[in-house]
C-alpha cells in the first residue's frame, strides 16, 4: 500500500512570505494530523483532523497557519505570513480509525523541511 | 502541565542491548508509544502498550509501569542500521489517538 505523500520535501522562503504544503494520506485513514518538528525536538501536533473535520486544534497559531482537508482526503497547511521561527520540518500523518474502532499506529510522510530567511 | 523526559543521547556497540528510558507527567494518559526516526527521515511506528508489562516485538522490546509513569524501550542484539533517534511518546487522546512526543534519544551504534 502506498504511504503518506507529501509536497515539496524542500522549500526556502522569506519571511513574511507565505507557504503551503500538500498531504495525501494512506487510502482509507480516516484521521490525518499535522506536525511541526523543530530541530533537535520531538513532533508537536498542530492539528487533526477525523474525515473533514477538526478535533483538535489548540496548538495551531491560528493568526498565521491555516489548514483544511477538503472531502476528508487530501489536506493543506498555510503559513502566512511566516516567521523565522517557523523554521523546521512540516509531517503528515494519518491512522486508520473506523468507527467504534481505535487503531494507535499513525503513519508519517516524509515531511516538508521549511527554511524561512 | 505535560511533560515527557528521554536521555538526549546514547552510544552502544553493535550485539549490545541497550534500554532508553521515558518518564512522563501528562493530564491525559491512555497508552505509551514508541517512534523511530532515522535522519532526515519520517518517523516510523514502533510499539504501543496501554497495560503494564513488558511488549515484545522481534529485537525490540517496550515495558510500562503506569504506577511510576516510567516506561522504556530495549534493543537486542544492535545493528548499524539502529542508529537513529527514538522518541517515546504518551497517548493522552485515547479513541482520539493524540499524542505527545518527548524530546528523543539519539542512539549512536558502534562497531
Amino acid at each position: 500500500e502506498a504511504g503518506v505523500a507529501q509536497s515539496p520535501r524542500y522549500k526556502i522562503i522569506e519571511k513574511r512570505q507565505s507557504v503551503a504544503f500538500w498531504c495525501n494520506p494512506i487510502s482509507g485513514h480516516a484521521t490525518l494530523y499535522w506536525y511541526q518538528q523543530i530541530l533537535g525536538q520531538g513532533p508537536k501536533l498542530l492539528i487533526q483532523f477525523q474525515n473533514n473535520g477538526v478535533v483538535d486544534d489548540s496548538q495551531l497559531p491560528k493568526d498565521r497557519f491555516s489548514a483544511e482537508r477538503l472531502k476528508g482526503v487530501d489536506s493543506t497547511l498555510k503559513i502566512q505570513p511566516a516567521k523565522l521561527e517557523d523554521s523546521a520540518v512540516y509531517l503528515c500523518a494519518s491512522s486508520l480509525d473506523l468507527e467504534g474502532e481505535y487503531y494507535n499506529e499513525q503513519f508519517f510522510g516524509p515531511g516538508t523541511r521549511l527554511t524561512v530567511l | 502541565g505535560q511533560s515527557l523526559e528521554q536521555p538526549s543521547e546514547v552510544t552502544a556497540v553493535e550485539g549490545a542491548i541497550v534500554q532508553i528510558n521515558c518518564t512522563y507527567q501528562t493530564s491525559g494518559f491512555y497508552g505509551l508509544s514508541w517512534y523511530q526516526q532515522h535522519d532526515g527521515g519520517a518517523p516510523t511506528f514502533l510499539s504501543y502498550n496501554a497495560l503494564d508489562g513488558l511488549e515484545e516485538t522481534g529485537r525490540f522490546s517496550s515495558f510500562l509501569s503506569r504506577s511510576d509513569s516510567y516506561g522504556y524501550l530495549l534493543l537486542q542484539e544492535l545493528q548499524m542500521k539502529d542508529s537513529a533517534s527514538y522518541f517515546c511518546a504518551v497517548d493522552y487522546g485515547g479513541a482520539t489517538n493524540k499524542l505527545i512526543f518527548g524530546t528523543g534519544t539519539l542512539l549512536a551504534v558502534q562497531p
